[in-house]
């Protein structure tokens, strides 16, 4: 495929449950961001990897989530003990290089009940 | 810290321009950007400007950056109804690693 896609489109599950999305990044794009939309919200940081290193997680809100790119491809967001304020969008974003446009997914569209 | 700031909404009708504002406090940012985000779809985006530049313009879009007061703008001329979506204005973070974006701009266009 051309573009960043990002599964599953939706998920819905329960609070405590654990839930993973998805990120297919642009073939041979080297960084990858995490953001997460809340409802009439901008985007908001969540992660950065630079391959298969996470260069910089300060937007990570807590210890229950967590994410891994081990072959500085395909990257995984893990939420551990989801809550009802987790639901949101999940955005994926790849791009050549740190300063280069960022080309986004079309999210993960969590719902925790 | 890092913040960005845009008017919620936008109505204008089908022929004319529209102008989308957003104000940013990190001075550092290298570049600032413009998003459109439309229903159910990905943020696409639209157009960037080097902080070094006061004006870009490209087609239809006109980007206005005043650095001394921390000001972009996006202007829109002949205005259709396609261009119905919501507008994101972004800046860098001061690691240069992450955007942040405003809480974007709801362009409604009427025919």
């Amino acid at each position: 495929g051309a573009g960043v896609s990002q599964t599953p489109s939706n998920k819905v599950t329960e609070k405590g449950k654990y839930v993973e999305l998805r990120c297919d990044p642009i073939s041979g794009h080297t960084a990858l961001y995490w953001y997460r939309q809340s409802l009439g919200q901008g985007p908001e940081f969540l992660i950065y990897f630079q391959g298969t290193g996470a260069a910089d997680d300060s937007g990570l809100p807590n210890d229950r989530f967590f994410a891994v790119r081990p072959e500085g491809s395909v990257s995984t967001l893990k939420i551990q003990r989801t809550e009802r304020g987790d639901s949101a969008v999940y955005l994926c974003a790849s791009s050549p290089g740190t300063t280069s446009e960022q080309f986004f997914g079309p999210g993960t569209r969590l719902t925790v009940l | 810290g890092e913040d960005v700031e845009q008017s919620l909404f936008l109505s204008v009708r089908e022929g004319d321009s529209s102008v989308i504002n957003c104000t940013y406090t990190d001075s550092s940012s290298t570049y600032l950007y413009w998003y459109k985000q439309e229903p159910g779809a990905g943020l696409q985006l639209l157009t960037y400007i080097f902080s070094n530049m006061d004006m870009k313009q490209d087609q239809r879009l006109t980007v206005l950056l005043n650095k001394k007061d921390k000001h972009l703008s996006l202007r829109i001329a002949d205005t259709q109804t396609g261009d119905s979506a919501i507008y994101f204005c972004a800046e860098t973070n001061q690691a240069g690693t992450a955007l942040i974006f405003g809480k974007g701009t709801t362009l409604s266009v009427s025919s």
